[in-house]
C-alpha cells in the first residue's frame, strides 16, 4: 500500500541545537501532519499543513517548531532549539483529504529523536 | 480501556483465544478508527465505524460503536501470534482536521 517515509530513523542532538526531521509523504496526497508520542503515551497531534501553510496546530507547537514542504520535495519538521522535553518519536502522517473523520491517514515509521 | 491520561494498558493471551479492547472518547465523534501499530513502525488503520454502524466487521477483527455512552471495543476472534501489536483507537478533534487517540493497548498473542 502507500508508504510515507521518514529520514532520519534515529537522531541524537544536544539540547539547544537545531533539528529538521524529514518526511516523504505519499505521492499523491495533500493534506500532512506531524505527531508526536512520548514512549509508553499516546500519540499527540503537533499540525497539519495544506497548500504550503499551517491549518491548526495544537499547544505542543510550541514557537521553536516549525514546519514546510519546499516545492513539494520533503514534508520537515525543525525544532530549533531543542529542549530536553522534545525527546519523542515524531510521526508523519499524510493523506488525501482532511484526516479527521474519513479521509484516511497514512503514517511514517517515525523519527525517534534524543535530546542530550 | 484507554483513553485521557492512563499509562499504555498490557494484554497477553494464548493463540486461539478471542480479546475485546474497549476504549471510550470524551468529545462527540462520527467516526472511530482503530489503528495497529508494529514495533518499529507507525500506526495502520485496521478498521474503522461511524456513528450510524453499531457495528463493523473485517475478517477476524469486530469493532462497536455506543454512540451514547461514547465508548467503541475492539474484538479479534481466535487470535494469532501475528496480531501482537499496539492497538488505538482515535477520533476525529472537534475541528475536523486531525485525529485524536488513545493511550492505546499493547497485546501479546502467545503459542
Amino acid at each position: 500500500g502507500p508508504k510515507v517515509l521518514q529520514i532520519p530513523s534515529h537522531q541524537i542532538i544536544d539540547m539547544g541545537q537545531m533539528v529538521t526531521l524529514n518526511c516523504d509523504p505519499v505521492s499523491n496526497h495533500l493534506y500532512f501532519y506531524w505527531y508526536k508520542q512520548i514512549l509508553g503515551q499516546q500519540m499527540e497531534f503537533l499540525v497539519n499543513f495544506y497548500n504550503g501553510k499551517v491549518m491548526e496546530k495544537s499547544k505542543l507547537f510550541k514557537d521553536q517548531f516549525s514546519v514546510e514542504r519546499p516545492d513539494g520535495s520533503y514534508f520537515t519538521l525543525k525544532i530549533q532549539p531543542t529542549a530536553l522535553e522534545d525527546s519523542a518519536v515524531y510521526f508523519c502522517a499524510s493523506s488525501s483529504g482532511l484526516g479527521g473523520n474519513y479521509a484516511e491517514q497514512f503514517f511514517g515509521p517515525g523519527t525517534r529523536l534524543t535530546v542530550l | 480501556s484507554q483513553w485521557g491520561e492512563e499509562n499504555l494498558q498490557a494484554l497477553s493471551i494464548q493463540e486461539g483465544e478471542d480479546v475485546t479492547m474497549n476504549c471510550s472518547y470524551k468529545t462527540y465523534t462520527t467516526v472511530v478508527h482503530w489503528y495497529r501499530q508494529d514495533s518499529g513502525r507507525g500506526p495502520a488503520l485496521i478498521i474503522l465505524i461511524r456513528s450510524n454502524e453499531r457495528e463493523k466487521r473485517s475478517g477476524r477483527l469486530r469493532a462497536t460503536l455506543d454512540t451514547s455512552s461514547q465508548s467503541s471495543s475492539l474484538s479479534i476472534t481466535a487470535a494469532q501470534c501475528e496480531d501482537t501489536a499496539v492497538y488505538f483507537c482515535a477520533t476525529a478533534a472537534n475541528s475536523g482536521t486531525y485525529q485524536r487517540f488513545g493511550t492505546g493497548t499493547k497485546l501479546q498473542v502467545v503459542p
